[in-house]
Formats: structure tokens, sequence, C-alpha cells
């Protein structure tokens, strides 16, 4: 299974955009990025799922370039709500399982 | 059901007791998974079912746990001789596993607390 990098945590103020870049170096043909969220005390919820180029909906947009060796979940206009953990998965090829990296907490700020 | 439903949601045990954490997948999902997540930590895989298939056991830390899965239906994870280092919030996910869908649904969560 590809193995997913991405920040530790990012700070960011109510209203501003905000970008989580992920590396997968080794991912596969098959793999399909996704990312999931996670509020304290509960669990991780799915927010965007794409294979290649740009896919939106609405809540974020993500995108991935050609090599796919990257993505980036894009968060338009966060509010003090949108903290939380977020985590980028590679996976969904010859299996589903899902591993879970050590996700970016994303702190918001008024 | 509307979602995935874990019971008990809090649990405590002493030290060296067996505990069963149940999962109630969301009906018609064919993948179930099972994590732990200790505190101020990310979710730690620990065993994955697939429809028939043989169960991939590989994030179990021990042969203390184990788990089981009825058909396509509720999940049962147990831990013998529980230790306080097993003490964290154990998650149940449930897909429907369709061509290249890796999307799952998250219980609550069951906190285990050994003392």
């Amino acid at each position: 299974l590809a193995k997913t990098t991405q920040p530790i945590s990012m700070d960011s103020y109510e209203g501003q955009e905000v970008n989580i870049t992920c590396s997968h170096n080794n991912i596969a043909t098959n793999d399909y990025i996704t990312w999931y969220q996670q509020f304290p005390s509960q669990g991780p919820r799915f927010i965007i799922q794409g294979y290649k180029t740009k896919v939106t909906n609405e809540v974020a947009s993500l995108f991935i370039p050609a090599d796919r060796k990257s993505s980036t979940l894009s968060l338009p206009r966060v509010s003090l709500s949108d903290t939380a953990v977020y985590y980028c998965l590679v996976g969904g090829g010859a299996t589903n399982k899902l591993i879970f990296g050590t996700g970016t907490l994303l702190a918001v700020q008024p | 059901g509307a979602g995935v439903s874990q019971s008990p949601s809090n649990k405590v045990t002493e030290k060296g007791k067996d505990v069963e954490l149940r999962c109630d997948p969301i009906s018609g999902h064919t993948a179930l998974y099972w994590y732990r997540q200790r505190l101020g930590q990310g979710l730690e895989f620990l065993i994955y079912f697939q429809g028939n298939s043989a169960p991939d056991k590989s994030g179990l830390p021990s042969d203390r746990f184990s788990a089981e899965r009825t058909g396509e239906s509720v999940s049962t994870l147990t831990i013998q001789r529980t230790q306080q280092e097993d003490s964290a919030v154990y998650l149940c996910a449930s897909s429907l596993v369709e061509h290249l869908n890796t999307e799952a649904f998250f219980g609550q969560g069951t906190r285990l607390t050994v003392v």
C-alpha cells in the first residue's frame, strides 16, 4: 500500500482558503486518493475522493497532478468548525484496506 | 440501519479481564474495518473483513486480540487479559465495496479504559 506524507499541523484564520498537500510517491495505477476529516471524539468522515485532475464537491476540492504523486485538498473560506484532523489515504486497487497516516491537524483561529 | 453502530460507547474494565466490543455495520456493506486510536494519535489499523474472504488480521497487535464477523453483519472485537496499554477508542467502519470505491462510514467508537 502506498505510504502518504502530509504536514503534521497547519494554522489558518476564518475566511481563508486552506490547502493541505499530501505526498504519495508510490501510488499504484489502480489507487484512488481519498481524504477524511476527524473531529475530536468522533470517527473520521469521508470528505472527497479522486483519481486524477480535479474533483469538487460542496465541501472541498481535490487537485491531483498528472503524475499523481501528490494531491492537494482545498478548503474554501474555512470557519472555526473546520478545525479538525485531515487524513489523506491512497488505495482501493486490489484491496480496499484503508491505512490512515498521521493526518494534518488544522487549527482555524478567529 | 442509518449508520454504523458500536456498543458499548464506553467501557471501563479491570486489568486482566476480557472485553467484547460490538459493531453493527450499515446494512449491505460487505467490508468492515476495526481501528484503534490512542489519545492524541492517528488511527491504527487492526483488522479488515471483506465478504467471504479470509480477514486481513495483519494489524492485530498481539494474540490477545481477535475479531469475528458473521456473514456480512455484526462483528465483535475481543480483547483478552486486558492491559492498561489497551486503553483507547476502538473504531469500526464499513463500506459498500464497489469497484475501486473506498468510502467508509465510521461509528462513534467505543472508549475502552483499563484500570
